[in-house]
């Protein structure tokens, strides 16, 4: 079975700041990991992903993931916050193997940006 | 392109009607469709999933229901809506890979 653990439901960083969200995954096959932002009241967007390849990934709005084997972790982080980034943000591993292609989320972090 | 179209978009209805949601897909053949649930303070439960039509996959025992008439479309259902079913509701699509697209969502609200 997959399961996907964000630290911290809610995390306040300044604008300007490093944002940095964790994400720990277990899988029982290489994983394919993903990221997501939901804005309030919208449906999730996705951020990024890492499938097979170069361990650092780039996605939108600045966004970047790293995918490190040893530490089963895909953190997420933006070198400089900004306003808009506000928002929740989920970790999903998926379980591409079985029939229906379907993804666990982690809990889900909240970040709020502070002027 | 691929679009994900999800009606309504808020939905107050009492204690004890039906209900039906609807998702459809456009831009794409036989995908994987899938109904999700946001409670207020909660993350995301997998509700239902449809490889097929007519086939339907249900991930929780609850008061809902699921079906997938044609290839692109996806309903779920009530016969009596309780409190417990109020959420945002999310229908998302994948063609494999992994990746899923979400619709807009519902907010539903039973009182």
């Amino acid at each position: 079975a997959q399961s996907v653990t964000q630290l911290g439901s809610h995390v306040s960083v300044s604008e300007g700041a490093l944002v940095l969200l964790r994400c720990n995954y277990s899988s029982s096959v290489p994983p394919y990991l993903f990221w997501y932002v939901q804005y309030p009241n919208q449906g999730l967007q996705l951020l990024l992903k890492y499938t097979t390849g170069a361990t650092l990934v780039k996605g939108i709005n600045g966004f970047e993931a790293e995918f490190k084997k040893s530490e089963t972790s895909f953190h997420l982080t933006k070198p400089s916050a900004h306003m808009s980034d506000a928002a929740e943000y989920f970790c999903a591993v998926s379980d591409y193997l079985t029939a229906g292609n379907k993804l666990t989320f982690g809990g889900g972090t909240r970040v709020l940006v502070k002027p | 392109s691929q679009t994900i179209h999800q009606w309504p978009a808020t939905l107050v209805q009492p204690v004890g009607s039906p209900l039906s949601l609807e998702c459809t897909v456009e831009g794409t053949s036989n995908p994987n469709l899938y109904w999700y649930r946001q409670a207020a303070g909660r993350g995301l439960q997998l509700l239902f999933y449809s490889v097929g039509i007519g086939q339907i996959s249900s991930e929780v025992p609850q008061n809902l229901s699921a079906s997938r008439p044609q290839d692109r479309q996806f309903i779920l259902s009530s016969k009596k809506l309780l409190l417990s079913d109020s959420g945002f509701y999310l229908c998302a699509w994948s063609v494999g890979g992994g990746i899923q697209y979400f619709g807009a969502g519902t907010r539903l609200s039973v009182l």
